[in-house]
């Protein structure tokens, strides 16, 4: 059975920081791009940014709107996620899920969902 | 960026059938998919690639659409499917539409 269970969400002043992390178990890790997405309270989800599996180095893609605040990486040893977030606005404030990514292929291309999510870790951003 | 919108909400009895929208501001081919959440949980995934349903979710679920314009249908709707349900596009990087809140008469 797939799990994934993050931790590591609470209150944070602005211009804080915060790790957050996901335990994942239940698939092989490795094989799997990973993502992280929020959804502040009453909105829509807002993906984050993914990190890619062993067979594609590893590598990130993050939201322009993240991107040179917030970190993703991995520890394969381990089946953790992470994400360093840093510079905290109160307009990060929000429920924050991992979610293992997967994807349709067709006419040549990939077209990527988030198979499994877990269930949240709410961070608030406040003085 | 592309732009997903969905109406806010929507209203119907048991037994019907119902239709959930979402338009996006340029063509997505048939990378649409689409989730369920009930209140306190996380996102559901019901429907990949458009028309593909998800292991595990039932028939009475399904989609359709391509290009700008794709549709999530429930028939008939049961009382626990009362929950917001957002489209998700991956064709030109990763957005979720506004979400359609389903309340039963």
């Amino acid at each position: 059975e797939v799990k994934l269970l993050e931790s590591g969400g609470g209150l944070v002043q602005p211009g804080g920081s915060l790790r957050l992390s996901c335990a994942a178990s239940g698939f092989t890790f490795t094989d799997f791009y990973m993502s992280w997405i929020r959804q502040p309270p009453g909105k829509a989800p807002e993906w984050l940014g993914v990190i890619r599996n062993k067979a594609n180095g590893y590598t990130t893609e993050y939201n322009p709107s993240v991107k040179g605040r917030f970190t993703i990486s991995r520890d394969n040893t381990q089946n953790i996620l992470y994400l360093q977030m840093n510079t905290l606005r109160a307009k990060d404030t929000a429920i924050y899920y991992c979610a293992r990514s997967w994807a349709y292929y067709s006419g040549d291309y990939y077209y990527w969902y988030f198979d499994f999510w877990g269930p949240g870790t709410m961070v608030t951003v406040s003085s | 960026d592309t732009v997903l919108t969905q109406s806010p909400a929507l209203a119907v009895s048991p037994g019907e059938r119902v239709t959930i929208s979402c338009r996006a501001s340029e063509s997505v081919s048939t990378g649409m998919h689409w989730y369920q959440q009930k209140p306190g949980q996380q996102p559901k995934l019901l429907i990949y690639g458009a028309s593909n349903l998800e292991s595990g979710v039932p028939a009475r679920f399904s989609g359709s659409g391509s290009g700008t314009d794709f549709t999530l249908t429930i028939d008939p709707v049961e009382a626990d499917d009362t929950a917001t349900y957002f489209c998700q596009q991956s064709w030109n990087d990763w957005t979720f539409g506004g979400g359609t809140k389903l309340e039963l008469k």
